[in-house]
């Protein structure tokens, strides 16, 4: 009954390291996606995978690669963390790419960039 | 563009309805979506409708939607402490290739 994981739950960071935030689903979905919330601006999508070995951007994509390394799995990295990426990520997932599924969260992390 | 709006706070007493508004500028949405989104954990999907509905009733849960005014609301009756949460609204939309837009979500305190 897990859904979306996600890890870490929390996680500071220094500024220009570098880090991976890891997401797997087990609802069979197709498709992913990476928001930031923000506060007072709602949720915001970094990237997002329409199905297995696709990866498009999103809204606010810079700072930011992603890996759908396979089916389950979607995975977020920061190359060089900057203060301006503190915030809280969700990753989610639904059943196919088209808007008529919704979509699923994890929990989030939420990460600090001192 | 696209946008989805809420207004940022609403506070009730218990026991009293809770009335959430959302408006949104797409006209191709094809599903609007309530979310609920408690403290430290993920947005959790409450209710949708699909575009071409007035009306959905779920237990406590109203969702009207006005689609000529681009308007949706979530009544959620005999309002709970454990009501108090942050509510998103939110729309797919498939133009080409699908999206979900999501509002910048209401906070809801209901005052025992």
């Amino acid at each position: 009954n897990a859904g979306v994981t996600q890890t870490p739950k929390f996680q500071v960071l220094k500024t220009g390291q570098s880090m991976t935030l890891q997401c797997a689903q087990d609802m069979n979905h197709n498709s992913m996606y990476w928001y930031r919330q923000d506060p007072g601006m709602g949720l915001r999508l970094i990237y997002y995978s329409a199905s297995e070995g696709t990866t498009d951007k999103g809204e606010v994509p810079n700072g930011y690669n992603v890996s759908r390394l396979n089916k389950r799995e979607f995975s977020l990295r920061l190359e060089s963390a900057a203060p301006s990426q503190t915030s809280v990520y969700f990753c989610a997932s639904s059943e196919r790419g088209k808007g008529n599924q919704p979509q699923h969260f994890g929990d989030g992390t939420r990460l600090s960039i001192l | 563009g696209e946008d989805v709006e809420q207004s940022l706070f609403l506070s009730v007493r218990e026991g009293d309805s809770s009335v959430i508004n959302c408006t949104y500028t797409d006209s191709s949405s094809t599903y609007l979506y309530w979310y609920k989104q408690e403290p430290g954990a993920g947005l959790q999907l409450l209710t949708y409708i699909f575009s071409n509905m007035d009306m959905k009733q779920d237990q406590r849960l109203t969702v009207l939607l006005n689609k000529k005014d681009k308007h949706l609301s979530l009544r959620i009756a005999d309002t709970q402490t454990g009501d108090s949460a942050i509510y998103f609204c939110a729309e797919s939309i498939t133009s080409g290739t699908y999206k979900y837009i999501f509002g910048t979500g209401t906070r809801l305190k209901v005052l025992a």
